[in-house]
């Protein structure tokens, strides 16, 4: 089946720093993927829809200035976390959909990011 | 995009098969029913997806009667690495059916 990879699985960086997660779909074209968070023993929250040539579409309450998404091509988008604080501590989550060759959103592995 | 309500949490034991229901009344016409599986720090994996009546693939069958409103995912003679939480979502191309919204999701734990 339809494959989404993340990279990295895990980062930890310190305080103040930027940090770049990877979505990747491998066997199809993804015009439109999406970013979740998920704290711990909660659900997915969805935090804004990568576009592919276009600007992102954030959720309301979250901001875009600090998480960057950028979505170059048709299987790879990325999330910025910019001047990261410990309570953006969280496991990510991308998503991506194989439509118009099937109607199933497929999501990748998740990355857990920690800062210090 | 339909809102889904589903158990917080069930139990079972090994070989037993356990049946998960969830509601999803404002349901569109366009709307498929989907189900995920995800374990600790995993991303949720795709279990089965459906339109109506009755679906079966090699891990379960999802069953969805005539008006929609609700689904019930079954799996069939549970094992310990069952043990997960279960999400169901809606959503239909034409209502942006890509930007799945999730609830609270089933928490199962599966017990010797």
């Amino acid at each position: 089946g339809a494959v989404v990879s993340q990279h990295p699985s895990w980062v930890i960086c310190k305080s103040g720093t930027s940090v770049k997660i990877e979505c990747r779909s491998l066997d199809f074209q993804a015009t439109t993927m999406f970013w979740y968070r998920q704290f711990p023993k909660q659900s997915l929250m969805l935090m804004a829809t990568s576009n592919e040539g276009s600007k992102a579409t954030y959720e309301q309450g979250v901001e875009k200035d600090k998480f960057l998404i950028n979505h170059a091509s048709l299987t790879l988008s990325t999330l910025t976390v910019t001047s990261a604080h410990p309570e953006d501590s969280s496991f990510y989550i991308c998503s991506a959909s194989n439509y118009p060759a099937g109607n199933t959103i497929y999501f990748g592995e998740g990355s857990w990011l920690t800062v210090v | 995009l339909a809102k889904t309500t589903q158990p917080i949490s069930m139990d079972s034991y090994e070989g037993q098969e356990v049946n998960i229901t969830c509601s999803h009344n404002n349901i569109a016409t366009n709307d498929y029913i989907t189900w995920y599986q995800q374990f600790p720090s995993q991303g949720p994996r795709f279990i089965i997806q459906g339109y109506k009546t009755k679906v079966t693939n090699e891990v379960a069958s999802l069953f969805i009667p005539a008006d929609r409103k609700s689904s019930t995912l079954s799996l069939p003679r549970v094992s310990l690495s069952d043990t997960a939480v279960y999400y169901c979502l809606v959503g239909g191309v034409n209502t942006g059916f890509q930007k799945l919204v999730f609830g609270t999701g089933t928490r199962l734990l599966v017990s010797p």
